[in-house]
């Protein structure tokens, strides 16, 4: 059954580094989020993003994020220079079409900022 | 901030149906109720969705109530495997087609042996 992949598993980092998350949705799916998820917190809604732009965005996702679809296959958010709190995991999920909603999610990347 | 409201936990003996609850008194005519689950820390993992109809899939039941202010997910068999946090969250068919989900707290079900 296709799945929604990411990598790395785990990536660790300084404060200050920049940080590039990567996820390859669903072959044929045209709809991709991330959402993230502080220990012990909810999942939270970061951004979502359609033919090649940006559809929706949190209060969370300021300018230190930006995602891209650099290829016909991977999906990426990038953290420009990452904080303590920016520590949690990212979850990529993708959707096949408007007239199906239903989002199939990764496994996420657990981010740890020292 | 999610449109329901759920225990925070419930226990289930291994073998037996779990039937997790959701209130979603405010639901509205065009919103889906979805179901998801997150083993420790794994990616959310979709399980069901209904709209008013009671829908079967090969992992649970989902019964909506017929005001549809309140649902029912059933485990028919749980297993240890089943142990997990369980999302209930509604959402509307998307006009941009890209609403996000938005998820509550959730219910911890453990599964007893």
């Amino acid at each position: 059954e296709p799945e929604v992949t990411q990598t790395p598993s785990h990536q660790v980092t300084q404060m200050g580094q920049e940080v590039i998350l990567r996820c390859v949705p669903i072959s044929n799916h045209l709809y991709f989020y991330w959402y993230r998820q502080i220990l012990g917190q909810k999942v939270e809604f970061l951004v979502s993003f359609y033919n090649n732009e940006i559809s929706e965005k949190s209060e969370i996702f300021d300018d230190q994020f930006s995602v891209e679809r650099p290829d016909g296959s991977n999906f990426t958010l990038k953290i420009r220079s990452t904080k303590l709190e920016d520590s949690a995991m990212y979850f990529c999920a993708s959707r096949e079409a408007r007239t199906q909603e239903t989002q199939y999610f990764g496994p996420g990347t657990r981010l740890l900022v020292l | 901030d999610a449109k329901t409201t759920q225990p925070p936990s419930m226990d289930c003996a291994e073998g037996r149906a779990a039937n997790l609850p959701c209130n979603h008194s405010t639901i509205s005519g065009n919103e889906y109720v979805y179901w998801y689950r997150q083993i420790h820390s794994q990616g959310p993992q979709y399980i069901i969705h209904g709209l008013k109809n009671n829908e079967t899939n090969e992992m649970a039941s989902l019964i909506i109530t017929e005001d549809r202010k309140s649902s029912t997910l059933i485990l028919p068999h749980a297993t240890l495997r089943d142990t997990a946090v369980y999302y209930c969250i509604v959402r509307a068919p998307s006009r941009s087609g890209n609403t996000p989900l938005v998820f509550g707290k959730g219910t911890r079900l453990s599964v007893i042996a």
